[in-house]
């Protein structure tokens, strides 16, 4: 199915541990997203790449680093993980003019 | 960066009851777009508002974008238990097209 894969679903990191998250879409989308949503506080963007090849910074990149691998992939990664990253995550890509479509998420707990 | 302020935070309703939510911003917004979360869910696309005044609708929804295109509202009619959710209101802003700014989103919940 057509559609924004994220991987893994559910993840425990122990302080300082490092992960990447997945992303990848097949809708041929340039652009892709992570977004992490905490209680409250709505979706954050992280990082985005607007095209294969670029990336740039959101409203709370601190912690992280991105990769876009290729069109299709775009990676999260956590180099040094701390509790004020439990959240979950979202991969997104979007099409003009129907608006994004996100993954399924991922919930990161670090203890 | 724009910012979004979204009202109320939560809403209760019996099942039936008509719901609203509504977002606000302090700049003149290019569109807007509304996602839907269901509990435990990811957010899905609803639909995207570009024009003043624009009003749209989906079957038990109606989207309005107003006339200075500053603000916006999702109405829901007659509710039903599958509405609960977490609605967000989002603007694009900035020189690049899709970084979006959501609003901290209203959670709905239909009581049978």
């Amino acid at each position: 199915n057509a559609g924004v894969t994220q991987t893994p679903k559910f993840q425990v990191l122990k302080t300082g541990q490092s992960m990447t998250l997945q992303c990848a879409q097949d809708m041929n989308h340039n652009s892709m997203y992570w977004y992490r949503q905490d209680p409250g506080m709505g979706l954050r963007l992280i990082y985005y790449s607007a095209s294969e090849g670029t990336t740039d910074k959101g409203e709370v990149p601190n912690g992280y680093n991105v990769s876009r691998l290729n069109k299709r992939e775009f990676s999260l990664r956590l180099e040094s993980a701390a509790p004020s990253q439990t959240s979950v995550y979202f991969c997104a890509s979007i099409t003009d003019p129907y608006g994004y479509t996100f993954g399924s998420g991922t919930r990161l707990t670090v203890v | 960066g724009q910012q979004v302020m979204q009202i109320p935070q939560y809403q209760h309703v019996q099942e039936g009851e008509d719901f609203t939510t509504y977002c606000n911003s302090s700049t003149t917004l290019s569109n807007i777009q509304w996602y839907k979360q269901r509990p435990g869910g990811h957010p899905v696309f609803l639909i995207q508002l570009v024009k003043s005044g624009e009003v749209k609708k989906q079957k038990r929804l109606t989207f309005q974008f107003g006339e200075a295109k500053k603000n916006s509202s999702l109405h829901i009619t007659a509710t039903q238990t599958t509405d609960v959710g977490t609605y967000f209101c989002s603007l694009a802003g900035g020189t690049s097209y899709g970084k979006l700014t959501f609003g901290q989103g209203t959670i709905l919940t239909v009581h049978p």
